[in-house]
């Protein structure tokens, strides 16, 4: 049973400060990762994937990917309060991509 | 392309009631996928539909049932409401095994049982 962790939060950053959301996986054969987004009363936004070792950026976002220790970070820069939401990490199930497993979520608080 | 549709956007039911979801998939795709989010467990997979056939299930009861139909159209019933099932029900749809694009999920439906 694949497992995914994340840490709850809320995590607090001040306008403009980058924010960093990690989330860790329990099968080391994963090979695909999802961030979603989810603002509160709607439903998850893909935001990014990523598929390979290193860094991946997409306008003020990045995610970093290590598959040796197995986690996969997003980071937000010039965060924003827009941003602020629940962070969903997810992978692929072992049925495939339709199966999808999810983190518990991270909540970011990005204040003015 | 319009997204994955899922009507209606909310439901109040009482318990011990049934109630049928819908959703309809982006044009061209076969599969889809149905979740459900909760705050006490988050999101978590119920079914996926292929071919108007069902090719995956998560761990839920046999109250949580679905069907799709010829035209990819899929629908979700849950029987003998509980409490419990108080949720954000969430579709996603693609086209179908071996499809390795991220899933994009439709606006959902959030059940409330009183």
């Amino acid at each position: 049973q694949k497992e995914v962790e994340q840490n709850s939060g809320p995590l607090s950053v001040p306008e403009g400060a980058i924010a960093s959301l990690n989330c860790t996986y329990s099968d080391r054969g994963s090979q695909s990762f999802f961030w979603y987004r989810q603002y509160s009363g709607k439903s998850p936004e893909l935001i990014m994937s990523i598929y390979s070792n290193g860094d991946k950026e997409d306008g003020r976002f990045t995610a970093q990917l290590n598959k040796a220790s197995q986690y996969v970070s997003l980071l937000i820069r010039d965060s924003q309060p827009s941003d602020s939401a629940t962070y969903l990490c997810a992978v692929p199930g072992d049925t495939g991509f339709q199966k999808l497993v999810f983190g518990t979520g991270t909540r970011l608080l990005v204040s003015p | 392309k319009a997204g994955v549709t899922q009507t209606p956007r909310y439901l109040i039911k009482t318990r011990g009631q049934q109630v049928t979801l819908s959703c309809s998939p982006i044009s061209g795709h076969r599969s889809v996928s149905w979740y459900q989010q909760t705050p006490g467990q988050g999101l978590q997979f119920l079914f996926e539909y292929f071919s108007e056939t069902q090719r995956n299930k998560g761990n839920f009861p046999g109250r949580f049932s679905g069907r799709q139909f010829s035209n990819s159209r899929s629908e979700m019933n849950v029987s003998t409401l509980e409490l419990g099932d108080s949720a954000l029900y969430l579709c996603a749809s693609s086209y179908g095994p071996g499809d390795n694009s991220p899933l994009h999920f439709g606006n959902g439906t959030r059940l409330t049982v009183t």
